[in-house]
């Protein structure tokens, strides 16, 4: 398994500002993801955070609005960027361990609400 | 595009009784197929993986795989108050993210 710490662990941000979400893990790991969960919804996933290039995103999510960093493979930001009230979400590192079986396991979260 | 189907619900069992959730998926592709548990407020926890045809069994939970027909099952025996949660069915190829279903709730009545 993996431990992964993600902060912060909740947020409430003004609208157009910006937030930098981040995720640690206790070992190194080649495949760290992010996801997004809105309210009552399943996960969906925003991006495959790359170590040592650029992350790889998803339909509907672009690097302006959502860069990622990757500098080692311990540690992962997420960013949203001039946020409004519809990025109000919860979202969530993974990591996948175990080699080819590619277990995931997730961060607590990070619950912003965008006002 | 890739998904995965699951029953909403919520799927409402007595305590004691037998809850069985189910999800498809439309990947042929995928490899390996995993089974989530999340409350309310928390994070997914990772309650079972399966990868090959058959049953695989661990304590009161069963996951049961059909690749032929696309369809993964999870059975909870002896269900407990404590089970009420919402269950995440994924699948994923080798090397790449998990793609999630809706969720299946799950309600256990004591």
């Amino acid at each position: 398994s993996a431990v992964i710490s993600q902060k912060p662990s909740r947020d409430i941000c003004q609208r157009g500002t910006s937030l930098t979400i981040q995720c640690q893990v206790d070992s190194q790991v080649t495949m760290m993801f992010w996801y997004r969960q809105q309210p009552g919804q399943s996960l969906t996933l925003i991006a495959t955070a790359n170590q040592g290039s650029e992350a790889t995103y998803e339909s509907g999510f672009v690097i302006d609005k959502f860069p990622i960093s990757r500098p080692n493979l311990t540690f992962s930001t997420l960013t949203v960027s001039n946020m409004s009230p519809e990025d109000s979400s919860i979202y969530l590192c993974s990591v996948g361990v175990g080699g080819f079986k590619n277990i995931q396991y997730f961060g607590a979260g990070t619950r912003l609400s965008v006002l | 595009q890739k998904e995965v189907e699951q029953n909403s619900g919520p799927l409402s069992v007595p305590e004691g009784a037998i809850a069985s959730l189910n999800c498809t998926y439309s990947d042929r592709g995928s490899q390996s197929f995993f089974w989530y548990r999340q409350y309310s407020g928390k994070s997914p926890e990772l309650i079972m993986s399966i990868y090959s045809n058959g049953d695989k069994e661990d304590g009161r939970f069963t996951a049961q795989l059909n690749k032929a027909s696309q369809y993964v099952s999870l059975l909870i025996r002896d269900s407990q108050p404590s089970d009420s949660a919402t269950y995440l069915c994924a699948a994923n190829q080798a090397g790449t993210a998990l793609i999630f279903g809706k969720g299946t709730t799950l309600s256990v009545s004591s």
